[in-house]
């Protein structure tokens, strides 16, 4: 089992800062299979990346997606009021598996 | 659109049993794999199991299986997980969630959840 670890646990931004999230996987994750997600209180996650780097339909272009092999991140370019919320990656292909979240809070 | 209603939680007592079920819509029901995902409060998300399209394949957690079944009725568009011998740690919030494409693949629709409690 792939096992994904997160930093940093929270991140503190004001509004129109950049955000920078990072995963690290123990392993080498194959075919770019790394997802994002968003979580907000009371709701489902919401997919924002797919394939290390393609932004699921409707999401903001200030969203994206890089990195391969055992580092990934999710970057906002212009964090909006809307923003801040719970980030989870996730490695599909196989035994799927989570990270612990990176929560990103108002400054 | 794509919808996911989940339903069927509460509180139960360890040993007890459950069964979830999450009706979908706005999809061709066939088509996707579905999982179930669990997050216990103030914790992670974890993957509990996942189905294929057509009912054939199953993947568990090694922390369910044995315990968990994952069903599902093509026919109603319908996703079940039966829980049995339940425990405090299976306390969770409950999901389900569409595979994209393939099985074991990303997620890309989830419905807002139910919550299972375990105590007595």
């Amino acid at each position: 089992e792939i096992v994904l670890t997160q930093s940093p646990g929270t991140l503190s931004l004001s509004p129109g800062e950049r955000a920078t999230l990072s995963c690290r996987a123990s392993e080498g994750i194959p075919n770019f299979y790394l997802a994002w997600y968003q979580q907000k209180p009371g709701q489902g996650p919401r997919l924002l990346i797919y394939g290390a780097s393609s932004r699921a339909t409707g999401i903001p272009d200030r969203f994206g997606g890089s990195g391969s092999g055992t580092d990934f991140t999710l970057t906002i370019s212009r964090v909006e009021p809307e923003d801040f919320a719970l980030y989870y990656c996730h490695h599909y292909g196989g035994s799927p598996t989570f990270g612990q979240g990176t929560k990103v809070e108002i400054k | 659109e794509v919808q996911l209603l989940e339903s069927g939680g509460g509180l139960v007592r360890p040993g007890g049993s459950l069964r979830l079920s999450c009706a979908a819509s706005g999809f061709t029901f066939g088509s996707h794999a579905l999982t179930w995902v669990r997050q216990a409060p103030g914790r992670g998300l974890e993957w509990v199991s996942t189905i294929g399209g057509d009912g054939y394949g199953t993947y568990y957690a090694d922390s369910v299986r044995g315990r968990f079944t994952v069903s599902r009725d093509n026919s109603k568009h319908t996703l079940y997980l039966q829980m049995n011998s339940l425990r405090a740690e299976d306390t969770a919030v409950y999901y389900c969630a569409r595979e994209a494409m393939d099985i074991l693949d990303y997620f890309d629709y989830w419905g807002q959840g139910t919550l299972v409690t375990v105590s007595s």
